[in-house]
């Protein structure tokens, strides 16, 4: 079983640059997660889906939107990178009130 | 507002013996998760053990087991006989309320160092 599925997991950006990290899982959780890592911090939620079709914000959303293309994928987009979104960041899911199932992690550094 | 409060930056234990990670929360709703993950030095994140506000008998999974005080708010995690993998990051987190999509909070995080 892949379990949740992240890629990249490294990328290295420039100031302004866009990209998406893309997650996907193969278990049929209805809700998916995106969270950014950083020394000290914890995990910070930056977005979610509870179910196919819907988004909500979570504690950090500035600087990045979010699509839940379908049940399996939920891909996070930075339309314009800077330095302060220099992270480690973690796709997650679960089925209703279970933990989480988190994928590998994405190191991204902004330059 | 709910908060999550990790007071122990970092932990040290003697192999085979059982250790305590702290973790207080803090949340108005009657109806909450409490989580423990486990990050090891690769990076990943991983499950370790869930208690409901609701459940009578403490959380246990193998060797570990969660502590629960819910008039104290606190859900230190116990670690029994430390194996030299247990070295790693300790998140506690907590799940508010049973709506929406059961989004998470994390606290700061606890490192536990095994010696061999």
């Amino acid at each position: 079983n892949a379990g949740v599925t992240q890629t990249p997991k490294f990328q290295v950006l420039k100031t302004g640059q866009s990209m998406t990290l893309q997650c996907a899982q193969d278990m049929n959780h209805n809700s998916m997660y995106w969270y950014r890592q950083d020394p000290g911090m914890g995990l910070r939620l930056i977005y979610y889906s509870a179910s196919e079709g819907t988004t909500d914000k979570g504690e950090v959303p500035n600087g990045y939107n979010v699509s839940r293309l379908n049940k399996r994928e939920f891909s996070l987009r930075l339309e314009s990178a800077a330095p302060s979104q220099t992270s480690v960041y973690f796709c997650a899911s679960n089925r209703d009130r279970d933990g989480y199932t988190f994928g590998s992690g994405t190191r991204l550094t902004v330059v | 507002a709910q908060k999550i409060t990790q007071t122990q930056p970092g932990m040290f234990v003697q192999e085979k013996e059982a250790v305590t990670l702290d973790c207080t929360y803090d949340t108005s709703d009657p109806s909450y998760g409490l989580f423990w993950y486990k990050q090891p030095s690769s990076g990943e994140m991983i499950f370790l053990i869930y208690q409901g506000s609701y459940d009578q008998q403490n959380a246990t999974e193998g060797r570990y087991s969660l502590n629960f005080q819910k008039a104290r708010k606190s859900a230190n995690l116990v670690i029994s006989a430390s194996q030299l993998g247990d070295s790693a990051m300790y998140f506690c987190a907590m799940r508010e309320g049973n709506t929406g999509g059961f989004k998470t909070i994390f606290g700061a995080g606890t490192r536990l160092f095994v010696k061999a």
